[in-house]
């Protein structure tokens, strides 16, 4: 079965805290792992994805197969960081079809 | 390019009424995705289309749901009939499938809301 498994629903954290979105995974191939931000009155877009292993907004996601987990991961949260995050699975030979998770909506505070 | 294009961008409906939902992909794209999102369940794909062509409808709740894709350019979301339960945003995207990795872009969504 392919799932994407998001545990929080809400993450509540203060300005300057480190932030970690966790995302499990159940997928019998080789996953192809995104992360999707969609903040406050605007369209889901793309945050990372896991084959490029780059920091966006200072924010980082690690495949780790042996847990099969892709944690989203950023040292010092800031306000603007509030939204809801997706964590997403992309099937082999699935014409790029997205299978999500259900969201965790980070909250940062001042 | 103004992005996934979807109408209208609320919808209030009685029960019982057919709906149907709009989206204009992103120009050269060739794959193309409807979701629905929900408090409860999160963001659920229910159909997606490679060069206008159905691939899979296994997410679509019921027969009430259809889904058509007449050219390269447009797709239709219909209910029909409606009820409350169908209240959601539901979200179009797109992409580019042809290579692995390619990001998928989405519209602003429909709030869809029957009474």
């Amino acid at each position: 079965a392919q799932r994407v498994t998001q545990p929080e629903k809400l993450l509540s954290v203060f300005k300057g805290a480190p932030v970690e979105l966790k995302c499990n995974y159940s997928y019998s191939g080789s996953p192809e792992l995104f992360w999707y931000v969609q903040y406050s009155r605007q369209r889901l877009q793309l945050l990372l994805r896991h084959i490029s292993r780059e920091s966006i907004k200072g924010f980082t996601a690690d495949l780790n197969k042996g847990e099969t987990s892709f944690h989203l991961k950023k040292p010092f949260a800031q306000e603007e960081d509030s939204a809801m995050y997706y964590c997403a699975l992309s099937p082999y030979g699935g014409y790029n079809k997205l299978i999500f998770g259900a969201g965790t909506r980070l909250a940062v505070h001042p | 390019d103004a992005g996934v294009i979807q109408s209208p961008r609320h919808e209030v409906t009685e029960m019982g009424q057919e709906v149907t939902l709009r989206c204009k992909p992103i120009s050269g794209h060739n794959s193309l995705f409807w979701y629905r999102q929900t408090m409860m369940r999160g963001l659920e794909l229910l159909i997606y289309f490679n060069n206008n062509v159905p691939i899979d409808d296994s997410g679509m709740p019921e027969d009430r749901f259809s889904a058509k894709m007449p050219n390269a350019s447009f797709s239709t979301l219909k209910i029909q009939p409606s009820e409350p339960r169908d209240s959601a945003v539901y979200f179009c995207a797109s992409s580019l499938a042809r290579s692995l990795n390619t990001e998928a872009f989405f519209g602003q969504g429909t709030r869809l809301t029957v009474v």
